[in-house]
């Protein structure tokens, strides 16, 4: 079936250490797109690709990298230097020129 | 700033009665709106879309209602059940290659049994 997977569902970090959350998708849609989810909030987004090898910064970029080697993946690196990491991470696509998009299942990252 | 907001942080609704969840957006310039559903723990998903173009769109059992005069967009839910317990959030897009939706807080919807 075509989706959005992401991996992994949960992860545990220790302050100080650089984590990658995995998004792959087989749907051959353009757009990729990071999103963080905070109770209480709306979805913030973090990173988006239009195109392969193409990437723009979000609204909240800071403390977070990206790369966009491949159409299918779209991997998202917390660094260190996030201050607030613990958060729902959403990754979701789209064919870049219609609104709707499709999320993936979400990863939870919790610092310790 | 551009914002999207939501009235009412929870509602609570009797099994089989109808729902009706506000946002309000304030980018007059917004011309593409989407409702999505997140149960707990899971991934946003699509309920229904409107253009602004439009000021009404029906599908299963939900209703989209956009009014531009207020900036305001509503979901309705007709005959409310346990299973539409989740997360509603409204999201909106301006025109143009760049844009990207922008999101609301969300909404709690609580059904009672």
């Amino acid at each position: 079936d075509g989706g959005i997977t992401q991996s992994p569902k949960y992860l545990f970090r220790k302050e100080g250490q650089n984590v990658t959350l995995s998004c792959e998708q087989n749907l051959n849609h353009d757009a990729m797109y990071w999103y963080r989810q905070d109770p209480g909030q709306g979805l913030r987004l973090i990173y988006y690709s239009q195109i392969v090898n193409d990437f723009q910064k979000g609204d909240i970029a800071e403390g977070y990298s990206v790369s966009r080697e491949k159409k299918e993946s779209f991997p998202l690196t917390v660094t260190s230097a996030q201050k607030n990491p613990t958060a729902f991470y959403l990754c979701a696509s789209n064919w870049g020129w219609t609104g709707e998009l499709f999320f993936g299942e979400g990863s939870r990252l919790t610092v310790l | 700033g551009e914002s999207v907001g939501l009235h009412l942080p929870t509602l609570s609704v009797q099994e089989g009665d109808n729902s009706i969840i506000n946002c309000a957006y304030s980018n007059s310039a917004s011309d593409y709106f989407i409702w999505y559903k997140q149960e707990s723990g899971k991934g946003p998903q699509f309920i229904i879309d409107i253009r602004s173009n439009m000021d009404k769109r029906q599908g299963q059992r939900v209703t989209v209602l956009l009014n531009k005069t207020v900036k305001h967009l509503s979901l309705q839910i007709a005959a409310t059940q346990p299973g539409d317990s989740a997360v509603y959030f409204c999201a909106e897009k301006t025109p143009g290659a760049n844009s990207k939706l922008t999101f609301g807080k969300g909404i709690t919807l609580s059904v009672r049994p």
